[in-house]
């Protein structure tokens, strides 16, 4: 139980365009989604948290206009990348908390040329 | 501000040894641990969970320790076989922001040999 499905795996994206990556919550109800990244050889780091039905809190020096999130429902969150650039080309994951601990998506790696 | 550490960096051992990878953080007020394991390629799985109040937690052949007061962590590993290698993380949770905001460690990255 506990699964969080992330799509797409892979992307590669054309710099300027946008993004969207899915998380989808598919046997439990996620109030609360979190979005990372990583960096070649850095830690995962924290980008943002999503809560259902309100606006995302994001973390000091991440660009909310640049990565916009929805948490339109407690199944679903999406975080779209606009206005993509190479610097941007990263492993995105999302994670949220169950009874078990936090359980993570797959991740999504992003690369924009 | 919270920082993990884990120790060592690298590890490469012979099939069927037993071994222990390290995590140390700096603020012994944390909501849990974890410890995941990272595939090429691949997303996060979490491997155990030790909540504040507990001291290990065991799944299979790994176990993992919780010191709080000293700051430490280990995960042990018996028995190693070659598809263990892969990266090993710890993350923490802290009490004071989000519990979404785990604070990981570079990692341990372990190669298993046959």
């Amino acid at each position: 139980g506990a699964v969080v499905s992330q799509h797409p795996s892979r992307v590669i994206c054309k710099s300027g365009t946008s993004v969207k990556i899915e998380c989808r919550s598919l046997d439990f109800q996620a109030t609360t989604m979190f979005w990372y990244r990583q960096f070649p050889k850095k830690s995962l780091m924290l980008m943002a948290t999503s809560n259902e039905g309100s606006k995302a809190t994001y973390e000091q020096g991440v660009e909310k206009d640049k990565f916009l999130i929805n948490h339109a429902s407690l199944t679903l969150s999406t975080l779209t990348v606009t206005s993509a650039h190479p610097e941007d080309s990263s492993f995105y994951i999302c994670s949220a908390e169950t009874y078990y601990g936090y359980t993570f998506g797959s991740g999504t790696r992003l690369t924009v040329v | 501000k919270q920082e993990v550490t884990q120790i060592p960096a690298a590890l490469s051992v012979p099939e069927g040894e037993n071994l222990v990878l390290n995590c140390s953080f700096t603020d012994s007020a944390i909501y849990n641990l974890q410890w995941f394991r990272q595939d090429p390629g691949k997303g996060l799985t979490s491997l155990l969970l030790i909540q504040s109040s507990q001291r290990e937690q065991t799944s299979g052949r790994l176990n993992a320790s919780l010191d709080k007061s000293s700051g430490r962590s280990t995960l042990y590993i018996a028995a190693s076989q070659p598809g263990d290698s892969a990266t090993y993380l710890c993350a923490v949770a802290d009490y004071g922001g989000s519990q979404g905001n785990l604070i990981f460690g570079k990692g341990t990255k372990l190669s298993v040999k046959p």
